[in-house]
């Protein structure tokens, strides 16, 4: 039951905008987005509860549709920064199970 | 800087072998997740521990075996290795507590096995 990422890559010059989805076929509790630079352990940036709540990033934001069981990531005027390949993990019985990611480059 | 440590960083041993890999998570946090990922591959979770006992089981093979001490720090064994356990196995952690669900975890460095 793992969730589903897309699209698997996105090339983006500097300024631009993506936005990342991931699906699942499970009820879910939560939804964690991760972001894995290459050689380097993920790094957390978001949770989105079930009921609205959200923690995290303040330059990068999500939506949660429960019913939908469907999660999105917005990045907005990326940066340089920002390549990697990012996961969403999607929460059910006490357990995180990670998508299958989506690398995102971004080139000046 | 996560704060959660863990060792060896690099480890290359022969098929048949046994390995320990070891973790040392954030003050104060109570949970331990280990996952393993492959080349190019997604993160795949194995077991959780919260406050030494475990909590949640993944894809974890009969083979391999953790456990959570009562200084919090985990150990991950991995025994009968073969060459597809070649792969950068990371440890995490959070505050966590049963019945909350599952808090923003934070990654260890990741140490890498090589299994020749």
């Amino acid at each position: 039951q793992q969730p589903v990422q897309s699209p698997q890559a996105v090339i983006l010059r500097e300024g631009e905008d993506a936005v990342i989805n991931c699906s699942s076929s499970k009820a879910l509790y939560s939804v964690h987005w991760y972001r894995q630079k290459h050689g380097e352990a993920p790094v957390f940036l978001m949770i989105l509860l079930k009921g609205g709540e959200q923690k995290g990033h303040d330059k990068i934001s999500a939506s949660f549709n429960e019913k939908k069981q469907q999660s999105s990531l917005y990045l907005t005027a990326s940066q340089l920064s920002y390549s990697g390949t990012y996961f969403c993990g999607t929460e059910s019985t006490d357990k995180l199970i990670f998508g299958t990611g989506t690398r995102l480059q971004v080139f000046p | 800087d996560s704060g959660v440590t863990q060792t060896p960083k690099h480890l290359i041993t022969a098929t048949g072998q046994r390995v320990t890999l070891r973790c040392s998570p954030r003050s104060g946090d109570l949970s331990v997740y280990w996952y393993q990922q492959s080349l190019d591959q997604g993160l795949q979770f194995l077991i959780q521990y919260y406050n030494g006992e475990e909590r949640a089981k993944g894809n974890i093979l009969e083979r391999f075996s953790a456990q959570q001490f009562p200084d919090l720090h985990s150990e991950l064994n991995l025994s009968s290795l073969e060459l597809g356990d070649s792969a950068l196995y990371f440890c995490a952690s959070s505050v966590g507590t049963s019945g909350r669900g599952v808090y923003e975890q934070y990654f260890g460095p990741g140490t890498r096995l090589t299994v020749t």
